[in-house]
Parts: structure tokens; C-alpha cells; sequence
């Protein structure tokens, strides 16, 4: 068990809804990432934040939208949802996201898309 | 941006063999590299990281070495058994990279018995 937490572990929805996944840090880590892997495929970093700041960003579709509250927690906001988004998605927590620190993984979130 | 290859993208060995799995990166100024093992289904788990001020780090059964020089760093698994099968990652990150990690594509490795 890594501290980060993720809810929930299943989600089934139709396109064109919107999703709202929940993750949960490290105690003590205050930056978060969220990640997407596809089927087979690696794992695509979406965005990070630090502290309730956005840090960085990768290759998340402007349909996606996140934010860290400031008791730290982070939702990622799916919406016009598409079969191709059909994915597990994690969080990850780091201590001080410098990008030179220690990344944890939660359990991450199945979303099927039908 | 970084770079990151991994090779092979599968790789079968005998129970007790070594497992090899090398990873190469583009960024000179990357200077952490964490390798990741991910069963199926299962969260992405922190096996074994190296900074860049060390050449070589071992854990038991599991080291990582790292060559600056060539930009390249690998995985080594001895006396392999049957539960190291999973997928392994490679990453590279550095405070100019905006702070992410840039994974490999994973290498798939399967320990018969």
C-alpha cells in the first residue's frame, strides 16, 4: 500500500458523460500527478499540481480538467466522454515535485467508456 | 523534451537466469531515473532509483547502473523467479523538465518456470 488513495476503483459510463475521479496523497506530499494508461500502452502523464497550484501539464485533451483542493486531494474531470478514453487512470504523489523526487502510485481508477 | 527508449518491449528468461532491460534517455540534464514494476491490472511499484551522482545501485536481487556519458541506464535482475513477471517501466525527470517524468514504453518479463 503506497498512501495514495483513489476513488473510486470502477466507473462505467456512455459517452458524452462527464466523470469526476478522486485521489488522495501521501500524508505529507503535497504535490500530485495524474497519469492515463491505455490498454497495452504506457503511462501518459496528464498534469500535476503543487501546494493548489498547477505545475505542469503533458498531454491532457482540453475535455480534461483537474485541480488540487487545499486539503490537498486532486479530481481529474473527464467530460464529453469518448470511447478512447476508455483507460486507467492514476494518481501519483510526490513529497516536493521537483520532478527529482520519489513518485507513489495509487490503485488507480478503471474507467470504461461504452 | 526528454526522450525516453526502452529495449526489449518483451523478454522471457529461465527461472534463476538474469534479466537485463536497458533504457536510454536524451536530456543530459536528466538526473533521476526510477524504474517502476507494474503487474497486471495492478498500480505502478518503485523497485530500485538512481540519482545521478552514482554509477550503481543494488537492492538483493535487483541493481541499476547508470552511464552518463552514453545517456543510458539499465535493470538488472539475478536469479529471477516466477513473481518478477510484470511489465517494467523506465522514467527520467529533472527540475527542467517541468517537473514530470517521461516513462519508457515498458518491457513485458516473464519467468518460466
Amino acid at each position: 500500500d503506497s498512501g495514495v488513495t483513489q476513488t473510486p476503483k470502477h466507473l462505467i459510463t456512455a459517452t458524452g458523460q462527464r466523470v469526476t475521479l478522486r485521489c488522495s496523497p501521501r500524508s505529507g506530499d503535497l504535490s500530485v500527478y495524474w497519469y492515463q494508461q491505455s490498454l497495452d500502452q504506457g503511462l501518459q502523464f496528464l498534469i500535476q499540481y503543487y501546494n493548489g497550484e498547477e505545475r505542469a501539464k503533458g498531454n491532457i485533451l482540453e475535455r480534461f480538467s483537474a485541480q488540487q483542493f487545499p486539503d490537498l486531494h486532486s479530481e481529474l474531470n473527464l467530460s464529453s466522454l469518448e470511447l478512447g478514453d476508455s483507460a486507467l487512470y492514476f494518481c501519483a504523489s510526490s513529497v516536493a515535485g521537483d520532478g527529482t523526487d520519489t513518485q507513489y502510485f495509487g490503485p488507480g481508477t478503471r474507467l470504461t467508456v461504452l | 523534451g526528454e526522450n525516453v527508449e526502452q529495449h526489449p518491449s518483451t523478454l522471457s528468461v529461465q527461472e534463476g537466469d538474469s534479466a537485463v532491460i536497458k533504457c536510454t534517455y536524451s536530456d543530459s540534464a536528466s538526473n533521476y531515473f526510477p524504474w517502476y514494476k507494474q503487474e497486471l491490472g495492478k498500480r505502478p511499484q518503485l523497485i530500485i532509483d538512481i540519482r545521478s551522482n552514482v554509477g550503481e545501485k543494488k537492492d538483493q536481487r535487483i541493481a541499476v547502473t547508470l552511464n552518463k556519458t552514453a545517456k543510458h541506464f539499465s535493470l538488472h535482475i539475478t536469479e529471477t523467479q516466477p513473481e518478477d513477471s510484470a511489465v517494467y517501466f523506465c522514467a527520467a525527470s529533472n527540475r527542467n523538465t517541468g517537473n514530470q517524468f517521461y516513462f519508457g514504453t515498458g518491457t513485458s518479463l516473464t519467468v518460466i518456470p
